[in-house]
């Protein structure tokens, strides 16, 4: 199972938008809306942002949000913070009840 | 609260084995299933596995069949990661996570714990 591709970095100033995207196959993002979203900071555990493409875990801010269309997921920051800066993943189930994870996007905040 | 605590960081040599613990608090292990996750130093997550902590069925991913073992204590709300014949490859941070049967995010990781293959 190959990764699902990211681009290695994006980068926006304070209160700009930024749009992640995580690009798959008809066998992963583009099969089931099990698509979810991760933000790591340097030397902490990932936390979940977004699961089932769109929806936000309880405590996690509305500046986040999901979308998909066909096999490619995205993730949108609004609203861009200093804390915002950290690496996304996207992660999604696969046709053969595996999982596999994106191969990553550090988010730079100018 | 919801919580998992892996076992402590490893120095490993070449072709030993690595058994790493996840111990769940806070819910019912037997609801949940429990994943691994790999992150060697600048890499990028690498999904390892998943266990059903109710009937201790497991599902591998390719990139690891054969080398990894995920098994679970339910009594001990445990779960274990095994990874044999440790190369240098192997060293990294292995992270467990956990999602209710019948959702599909990870809902809530360990804190990580660090496996060095050295000789």
């Amino acid at each position: 199972q190959s990764a699902l591709t990211q681009p290695a970095s994006v980068s926006g100033s304070p209160g700009q938008s930024v749009t992640i995207s995580c690009s798959g196959t008809s066998s992963d993002v583009g099969r089931v809306n099990r698509v979810s979203w991760y933000q790591q900071h340097p030397g902490k555990a990932p936390k979940l942002m977004i699961y089932d493409v769109s929806n936000r875990p309880s405590g996690i801010s509305n500046r986040f949000s999901g979308s998909k269309s066909g096999s490619t997921a995205s993730l949108t920051i609004s609203g861009l913070q200093a804390e915002d800066e950290a690496d996304y993943y996207c992660y999604s189930l696969t046709s053969t009840s595996t999982y596999v994870f994106g191969t990553g996007t550090q988010v730079t905040v100018l | 609260q919801v919580q998992l605590v892996q076992s402590g960081a490893e120095v490993k040599k070449p072709g030993a084995s690595v058994k790493v613990s996840c111990r769940a608090s806070g819910y019912t292990f037997t609801a949940y299933v429990f994943h691994w996750v790999r992150q060697a130093p600048g890499q990028r997550l690498e999904w390892m596995g998943w266990i059903n902590g109710d009937n201790g069925n497991t599902k591998y991913s390719q990139d690891f069949q054969g080398t990894v073992t995920i098994t679970r204590d339910a009594p001990a709300n445990t779960a274990y990661m095994e990874l044999s014949s440790l190369e240098s490859h192997d060293t990294a941070v292995y992270y467990c996570a956990s999602h209710p049967w019948g959702t599909y995010s990870l809902d809530h990781w360990g804190q990580g714990t660090l496996v060095t293959v050295s000789s």
